[in-house]
């Protein structure tokens, strides 16, 4: 059965330091999100991307946040410079539609 | 402000239980709840719900949607011990690609 994978399984980085998360997601799928979840809170959307392009994103989706799909099946999350409040698992999840999401794995990101 | 609440968060049953999982949601342009089972990392799917009164099953799962008292539950019988998790709610929107997550029930069930 296909599914989302993700890449690293875990990441720890200096506070400061630049990171990318890179999700391939189901390939035909066509919706793609990034959500984080801080430990022990609850799951927050961070963006959602269609067409090659965001079509959604949170408050929390600062310029620090960027998002890319620089082929035809990776899907990445860059933070530029990272805080310590950016420690959390950050899951990447692929749809069809706009509604039944498949959640990858995972990447938990401690930033020291 | 919570858009989305689940109650209760935590609950311990024993094996051959049944529970009832509460989610109620307060937002605007509603288009679909969905409910999650996420163990020990990622939420996997278990339904999409969409109009009321509509029960949807999965073996021992069920769910159901009130669009005009704005909940759903989610049933699960004949618990084991298999079925402990966090059970996550979300909800989407018409018009915007997002989804608003709840805190999560989690649920313990004791042999």
């Amino acid at each position: 059965e296909p599914e989302v994978t993700q890449t690293p399984s875990h990441q720890v980085t200096q506070m400061g330091q630049e990171v990318i998360l890179r999700c391939v997601p189901i390939s035909n799928h066509l919706y793609f999100y990034w959500y984080r979840q801080i430990l022990g809170q609850k799951v927050e959307f961070l963006v959602s991307f269609y067409n090659n392009e965001i079509s959604e994103k949170s408050e929390i989706f600062d310029d620090q946040f960027s998002v890319e799909r620089p082929d035809g099946s990776n899907f990445t999350l860059k933070i530029r410079s990272t805080k310590l409040e950016d420690s959390a698992m950050y899951f990447c999840a692929s749809s069809v539609t706009q509604e039944t999401q498949y959640f990858g794995p995972g990447t938990r990101l401690l930033v020291l | 402000e919570d858009k989305v609440v689940q109650s209760p968060l935590s609950l311990v049953v024993h094996e051959g239980d049944t529970v009832t999982l509460n989610c109620s949601y307060e937002v605007t342009n509603f288009r679909s709840l969905l409910w999650y089972k996420q163990e020990k990392k990622a939420p996997t799917f278990l339904f999409m719900l969409t109009s009321s009164g509509i029960e949807k099953k999965s073996g021992r799962l069920s769910s159901i949607l009130d669009k005009k008292e704005l909940f759903s539950i989610l049933n699960i019988t004949a618990t084991q011990t298999g079925d402990s998790a966090i059970y996550l709610c979300a909800v989407g929107l018409y018009n915007f690609n997002k989804f608003y997550f709840g805190s999560g029930t989690k649920l313990n069930v004791k042999p």
